[in-house]
Order: C-alpha cells, then sequence, then structure tokens
C-alpha cells in the first residue's frame, strides 16, 4: 500500500542551529504535500505546504523540499526557537490526507 | 473566526459500551475527516464527510461509524468498545477536502477505554 514515512522518530538540535526533517513517501501520484505542527495536548497545525510542481517553497523561518525523483520531503526551521519544540508530520494528498509517523523535534538550550 | 470545536475533551468509558464524538467545523467548511492517533501507529485515517455524505473511508471495522449534519456538524460513533480503541481523536475540517485547501484540525477528545 501507499504510505509516508519519516527518517527518523525523534530529532535533537541545539537552540539556534538549523533542523532538517526529513520525510519519504511512495505514491508518486501524490500531487500535495503538507507539514504539520503538533504540540503537546493540541491538534495539528498546519505549516507550509507544496505541490508537486514546484522544489521548494518558504515560509516564515520554515523552507519546504521536495525531490519528486527520489520521493522526498524535507522541512528546514532555521534558527530554531525553544516554541518550535513538538512533533513534526508530512502528509501526502491521493485521496484524503495520509500522515507519516512523525519526528519528535527536542530544543537543547 | 472560531477553529474546529471537539467535544468532549477528554472520555473514560468501559470494554463493550459504545460512544459519540462531536465535531463543529469551521464556518463554511463542508469537509469533516477523522483520525485516529496513537503512540503505536500514528495518525490514521478513519472517514472524511462532504455535504452529508460519507466520500472516503478508512482501514477501521464497522464498529467505527459516523455521520454528518446539514449544518456540517460531523459525529463518530464506536461501538463495542475495546482497550485498543483507546487513542486521541481527531477532526479537520477543510473547504472542499479535495486538497486543495488547508485542513483545520480540532484539539481532539482523548478516548480512554478501561
Amino acid at each position: 500500500g501507499e504510505s509516508v514515512g519519516l527518517h527518523l522518530p525523534t530529532l535533537s538540535v541545539q537552540e539556534g542551529d538549523n533542523s532538517i526533517i526529513n520525510c519519504a513517501y511512495s505514491n508518486s501520484a501524490s500531487d500535495y504535500f503538507i507539514w504539520y505542527k503538533q504540540e503537546s495536548g493540541k491538534g495539528p497545525q498546519f505549516i507550509i505546504d507544496i505541490r508537486s510542481n514546484m522544489d521548494k517553497r518558504q515560509g516564515q523561518r520554515v523552507t519546504v523540499l521536495l525531490n519528486k525523483t527520489v520521493k522526498h520531503l524535507s522541512l528546514q526551521i532555521a534558527a530554531t526557537q525553544p516554541g518550535d519544540s513538538a512533533v513534526y508530520f508530512c502528509a501526502e494528498i491521493s485521496d484524503g490526507l495520509t500522515f507519516g509517523k512523525g519526528t519528535h523535534l527536542i530544543i537543547q538550550p | 473566526k472560531a477553529g474546529v470545536t471537539q467535544t468532549p475533551r477528554y472520555l473514560i468509558k468501559t470494554r463493550g459500551q459504545q460512544v459519540t464524538l462531536s465535531c463543529s467545523p469551521i464556518s463554511g467548511h463542508r469537509s469533516v475527516s477523522w483520525y485516529q492517533q496513537t503512540p503505536g501507529q500514528g495518525l490514521q485515517f478513519l472517514f472524511e464527510y462532504f455535504s452529508e455524505t460519507q466520500r472516503n473511508k478508512g482501514n477501521f471495522p464497522g464498529r467505527f461509524s459516523g455521520r454528518q449534519f446539514s449544518n456540517s456538524r460531523s459525529e463518530m460513533n464506536v461501538s463495542t468498545l475495546e482497550l485498543g480503541d483507546s487513542a486521541l481523536y481527531l477532526c479537520a475540517s477543510s473547504f472542499s477536502g479535495r486538497g486543495d485547501t488547508e485542513a483545520f484540525f480540532g484539539q481532539g477528545t482523548r478516548l480512554t477505554v478501561v
């Protein structure tokens, strides 16, 4: 079956450093991808999205890169802050949203 | 504008009971999707409703059901509860549900089955 997965369950970074969270997908027909952030006790929050006709999209402190050749998606967070501590999910849209299992981003002071 | 509202926030039920969870989408949104979130399985899609019709369904047993009302509010029901049904149940609303618009999540209902 189709799946969306993340490479690492936990990522620990120093405050102020850049964070890179990776995701691999298998459904080549997916044309829309989303990154969500989920803080403890809350539902997932939209961070940034990208369509399959794009390679890169930038938001505020976040950049999503899409490599369709290897079916790889990454989320880059610049100058990581304590408030960035959360679980990050990538999701693909084909017939509804399919989520990866999530990466827990831990910020070290 | 108000976000997605899920009620109740927390629920404790015993095995064999049934439960109904409620989701009020953002005003104007016609698509409501339900997800089950557990530490082991992550976020798993249950079903999606659009204009009172179930449009998509995930791979869950028939004990899990839902419906949507004319005001787009949705309920999901789980009958004959099992311990493994303990999870955070999330609903997400969007305008069309077809991936061309952002989906907004509620805070979820934490169901514990004992």
